[in-house]
Order: C-alpha cells, then sequence, then structure tokens
C-alpha cells in the first residue's frame, strides 16, 4: 500500500533555530499533503495544505512565516520550523491523499522539543 | 461551528468485552467518515471509511462502523476487543480535501 517516510521521528534543536522536517511519499505521488500538530493527548490539528509548486493553504490561527512549507515535487513536502520556541514543541505529522482510494495516508511524525 | 465529536474520552474494558466509540459530526450534506487507530509509537492507520453505499462499515481487526445520517453519526463498534486494541482511536470527517479530526478516545483493555 501507499507508504509515507516522515524524517526525522525526533529533533532537539535550541531555541530560535529552525528545524526542516520532511515528508516523502515513497511509492506514489502526492499532489497535495497535510501537516497537522498533536498535542499530548489531544487531537490532531490541521496545520496547513501543501500543494505541488504552488503557496501552501494555511489554517486560520497558524502562522506561515513561523511554518514555512514547500512542496517543490510530488513525492516531497517539507515543514521548516522557523526560529522555534518552546512553545513549538510538538508532534508533527504529515499526510497525503491516495488519489485511487480517496484516503489518506499518514507519516510516523515528527517529536521536534526545542530548548 | 462544524466539528467532529468524540465524547468518550477515556475507556477501559477488560479483554473480551464489547466496544462502541462514540462519534458525531456537524457537517451537512455529503460526508466522507473515517476511523483511525493510533497504536503507542506508532503512526496512524486506516481503521475503515464510508463514503457511500451500506452504512454499515466493516474495516481491519474486527471493527465495523454505523453511519447513521439523521443521527449525524459514525460510531465504531467491535463485539470482543483484546488486549492488542489498547490504543488511541480517532475519527474525522473529510471536508473539501481535508481531514477534520476528533478529539480522540483512548482506549485501554486488561487482559
Amino acid at each position: 500500500g501507499a507508504v509515507v517516510s516522515q524524517h526525522p521521528s525526533r529533533v532537539i534543536c535550541k531555541s530560535g533555530t529552525s528545524v526542516k522536517i520532511e515528508c516523502r511519499s515513497l511509492d506514489f505521488q502526492a499532489t497535495t499533503m497535510f501537516w497537522y500538530r498533536q498535542f499530548p493527548k489531544k487531537s490532531l490539528m490541521l496545520m496547513a495544505t501543501s500543494n505541488e509548486g504552488s503557496k501552501a493553504t494555511y489554517e486560520q490561527g497558524v502562522e506561515k512565516d513561523k511554518f514555512l512549507i514547500n512542496h517543490a515535487s510530488l513525492t516531497l513536502s517539507t515543514l521548516t520550523v522557523t526560529s522555534a520556541h518552546p512553545e513549538d514543541s510538538s508532534f508533527y505529522i504529515c499526510s497525503a491523499r491516495t488519489v485511487e482510494d480517496y484516503g489518506y495516508t499518514f507519516g510516523s511524525g515528527t517529536r521536534l522539543t526545542v530548548v | 461551528a462544524q466539528s467532529v465529536s468524540q465524547h468518550n474520552h477515556h475507556v477501559i474494558l477488560s479483554e473480551a468485552a464489547s466496544l462502541e466509540l462514540g462519534c458525531n459530526y456537524s457537517y451537512g450534506g455529503t460526508v466522507n467518515l473515517f476511523w483511525y487507530v493510533q497504536y503507542p509509537g506508532q503512526h496512524l492507520q486506516l481503521l475503515l471509511k464510508y463514503f457511500s453505499g451500506d452504512p454499515l462499515v466493516k474495516g481491519i481487526k474486527g471493527f465495523e462502523a454505523e453511519f447513521i445520517k439523521s443521527k449525524f453519526s459514525f460510531n465504531l463498534r467491535k463485539p470482543s476487543v483484546q488486549w492488542s486494541d489498547t490504543a488511541e482511536y480517532f475519527c474525522a470527517v473529510k471536508r473539501t480535501d481535508k481531514l477534520i479530526f476528533g478529539t480522540g478516545t483512548r482506549l485501554q483493555v486488561f487482559p
């Protein structure tokens, strides 16, 4: 089946630095990918929709300048957390829509800790 | 506001007990509905989905869900749970091209 690979699985960074998270569709092309943030014991909050070759669409309340999304190819979307602060510490998950079955496949997530 | 509600936040069961997790949505019109499971330390996995047709949907691992349009519900059921079903369960609704998730239900199954 469709596989989405997310890297890294864990990252610790210093406050003020930037962190890039990659999301790859391994065996299918994904024109649309989604980025979620999951707080401890909370639901997944949709942050943005990443569209190949165009600007991402951000959900209300998500800072587009802090969470930079690039979807440069049909198999890769990246989320860069810029000038990270401890409150950005969270679990970030990407997802891609699989056209064949109109479903969604999720990456394994990235645990970001900002110290 | 449009939303997905999961009223059971934490469910504790013994093995072989029956399970029903509630999911209600507030969107009008045609909806696509999903149930996902997240085992500890793992990524989200699709249990089942409903797009159209038979409102009783059967998924993997013995799970099923029933879409009741009049009640705006899509409850997840399993007749006999196992210890390995311990996980977080998420109901989701597809809105335009996006998946909107409920708050999740943590299921603990004890031997």
